[in-house]
């Protein structure tokens, strides 16, 4: 009955190096949803998956950030070559269906020296 | 596309009184509406949504919420809040006909709770 996981729940990275972030959703749940928070920002929408596939990838920053979900359930998201400015907290969030709350995880917070 | 607006970004506010945290948002289509909370070093807790039906919406913790659509806004109110209810409160929004349920965010409105 666990809720959606994040791992790891902190990561320090050097500048340059990638990173993944790793997210289960809660079980049955097909919608998968990764926002950005940063500081003094809000909530900042990145991509969302519907069961494996994406069909809205609108909010990723740039082509350094990717995500990927297998078996339409645990999802990756993959930042390469980090930059100081993607420091913020990463949230995953999984919902049942259309109008569904959706379910957040703790988050990954991300500090890139 | 939708926005949200959270006109206070800080209300403090002393035990026991009441309070009332702003939303706004913009839509050219029907909206489903949420108000989150985020304790400290916590993800986001769902406290309330507005799906159809009755525009008074009670949540958990003794919050409620009125969805007035003529003036497009969602605020969030307590008659009595307490220490435990200081938090950062934000309010949401998806398009009905959205299927991917995207929720688009208010910049978040901090509730700090005074003795």
């Amino acid at each position: 009955g666990a809720g959606v996981s994040q791992s790891p729940s902190n990561k320090v990275t050097e500048k340059g190096k990638d990173v993944e972030l790793r997210c289960d959703p809660i079980s049955g749940h097909t919608a998968l949803y990764w926002y950005r928070q940063s500081l003094g920002q809000g909530l900042e929408f990145l991509i969302y998956f519907q069961g494996n596939s994406a069909p809205d990838k609108s909010g990723l920053p740039s082509d350094r950030f990717s995500a990927e979900r297998t078996g339409g359930s645990v999802s990756t998201l993959t930042i390469q070559r980090t930059q100081q400015e993607d420091s913020a907290v990463y949230l995953c969030a999984s919902s049942l269906d259309q109008g569904s709350p959706l379910h957040f995880g703790n988050g990954t917070r991300l500090t890139v020296t | 596309a939708q926005s949200v607006t959270q006109l206070d970004s800080q209300v403090p506010v002393f035990e026991e009184a009441p309070v009332e945290l702003r939303c706004n948002y913009s839509s050219s289509v029907s909206v489903y509406l949420f108000w989150y909370v985020q304790y400290p070093n916590q993800g986001l807790q769902l406290l309330l949504k507005y799906l159809s039906g009755s525009t008074l919406v009670k949540g958990i913790n003794g919050f409620e919420a009125e969805f007035n659509k003529s003036q497009t806004s969602f605020h969030l109110r307590k008659p009595s809040v307490h220490i435990s209810d200081t938090a950062e409160y934000f309010c949401a929004v998806s398009a009905s006909n959205n299927a991917g349920n995207m929720l688009t965010f208010g910049g978040g409105t901090r509730l700090m709770v005074k003795p």
